[in-house]
């Protein structure tokens, strides 16, 4: 079984300040990792992934995270939040095999403040 | 290039009736997965359509199924609908391989009165 854990529901911080959005997981074997991002009324938009290779992914909107095999940990950061940043922030866990069904953590809601 | 449809963007039904919801995946796009959003459970895996064959199923009930066709196109079908069915239902596409991309469409929110 997978699982991922968020923690924080709510974070919000100072435009300019820098972006920390925790996940960490469980998996039984090498994970797929993802983080997405949701807008009031809309669907899920990819910002990066992480699959094999290297463990420091860059993704969409200056976003990236780092997977930590010994933290199972794939936290989001971004140097400098905007207002635009405002949203509501998934991580997601696979496995290979069956990569599509994706299990997601229960969602950080960011606010950016001026 | 189109994205993922999903139709109808909105929908009331009552306790006890049917509905069926329509996703159309981006073209060349083979596989189609179907999740839940809700406030309490979050987002879950309903199944996945890949070439017309289930190919992964999540935890629900027989009154959630689902289909599709040759065209890639997928719907999916509650039945006797009760009220905790209210939800976003999300539509994913994706082009079937491995490690590739899933597109997420703007869902369709049901509410069960």
């Amino acid at each position: 079984a997978q699982s991922v854990t968020q923690l924080g529901s709510h974070v919000s911080v100072s435009e300019g300040a820098l972006v920390l959005l925790r996940c960490n997981y469980s998996s039984s074997v090498p994970p797929y990792l993802f983080w997405y991002v949701q807008y009031p009324n809309q669907g899920l938009q990819l910002l990066l992934k992480y699959t094999t290779g290297a463990t420091l992914v860059k993704g969409i909107n200056g976003f990236e995270a780092e997977f930590k095999k010994s933290e199972t940990s794939f936290h989001l950061t971004k140097p400098s939040a905007h207002m635009s940043d405002a949203a509501e922030y998934f991580c997601a866990v696979s496995r290979p095999g069956t990569a599509s069904k994706l299990t997601f953590g229960t969602g950080t809601r960011l606010q950016v403040t001026l | 290039k189109a994205g993922v449809t999903q139709t109808p963007r909105y929908l009331i039904k009552t306790r006890g009736q049917q509905v069926t919801l329509s996703c159309s995946p981006i073209s060349g796009h083979r596989s189609v997965s179907w999740y839940q959003q809700t406030p309490g459970q979050g987002l879950q895996f309903l199944f996945e359509y890949f070439s017309e064959t289930q190919r992964n199923k999540g935890n629900f009930p027989g009154r959630f199924s689902g289909r599709q066709f040759s065209n890639s196109r997928s719907e999916m079908n509650v039945s006797t609908l009760e009220l905790g069915d209210s939800a976003l239902y999300l539509c994913a596409s994706r082009r079937g391989n491995e490690n590739t991309e899933a597109f997420f469409g703007q869902g369709t929110r049901l509410t069960v009165v």
